[in-house]
């Protein structure tokens, strides 16, 4: 696509209940990056994913994240029994390759808030 | 880690103004950018900068990364221009610094 969307771009969720969350990168684009954001605060990294392979995830905050890019295109962010603590902005980046010189272009997020 | 530091925090400005942000990191990088978090939510790459000088227009960046710090300059600054600037570094992973909160007023 022209750019990078996300879904849903709000969710509303009570404690306790699973949330899944959607990235459609750039479609050229081999890197995907999932970031969390605070509100007033930098985003911070999460996992990224290169095609389908995941080789970094120690961002993530706890075994209730995972994150999933199957096909190599489009990929999904999952968290379990949600806490209120995960209320924040996520974020999905995508770029045209991996070796630390691409460019990252941002979808526009979904707020997730946890009741 | 590598710890980025970004400078000032806050900074109100009247249009027309010009602006330097700065941003320091720890240890060397493979990577440099720095993005605008319109009042919208929406992060817009500015530059990709790991050494040298760029410029866009009425922005400018140069990253000396000998001496770990980057400049963002913004020029005959606009209300446009809110929002949040961060920097962003690649070393081992991807960090972000806290931002420069901008406010241009009319």
């Amino acid at each position: 696509g022209a750019g990078v969307s996300q879904s849903p771009r709000y969710k509303v969720t009570k404690r306790g209940q699973d949330v899944t969350l959607r990235c459609d990168p750039i479609s050229s684009h081999a890197t995907l990056y999932w970031y969390q954001q605070a509100l007033g605060q930098g985003p911070e990294f999460l996992t990224y994913f290169n095609y389908e392979a995941q080789p970094d995830k120690s961002g993530l905050p706890s075994d209730r994240f995972s994150a999933e890019r199957p096909e190599g295109s489009i990929s999904t962010l999952t968290i379990q029994r949600t806490e209120q603590r995960d209320s924040a902005m996520y974020r999905c980046a995508s770029s045209l390759g991996r070796g630390g010189r691409e460019t990252q272009y941002f979808g526009p997020g979904t707020r997730l808030l946890v009741l | 880690g590598i710890q980025v530091e970004q400078s000032p925090p806050d900074l109100i400005l009247q249009e027309g103004a010009n602006s330097t942000l700065r941003c320091n990191f720890s240890d060397s990088v493979n990577n440099l950018q720095w993005f605008h978090q319109n009042p919208w939510g929406q992060l817009i790459n500015l530059f990709y900068i790991p050494s040298g000088t760029k410029q866009n227009g009425r922005l400018s960046a140069t990253t000396v990364a000998t001496e770990r710090y980057s400049l963002l300059y913004i020029s005959s600054s606009q209300t446009t221009d809110s929002g949040v600037y961060f920097c962003a570094v690649e070393g081992d992973k991807i960090i972000f610094g806290k931002g420069t909160r901008l406010h241009i007023l009319p």
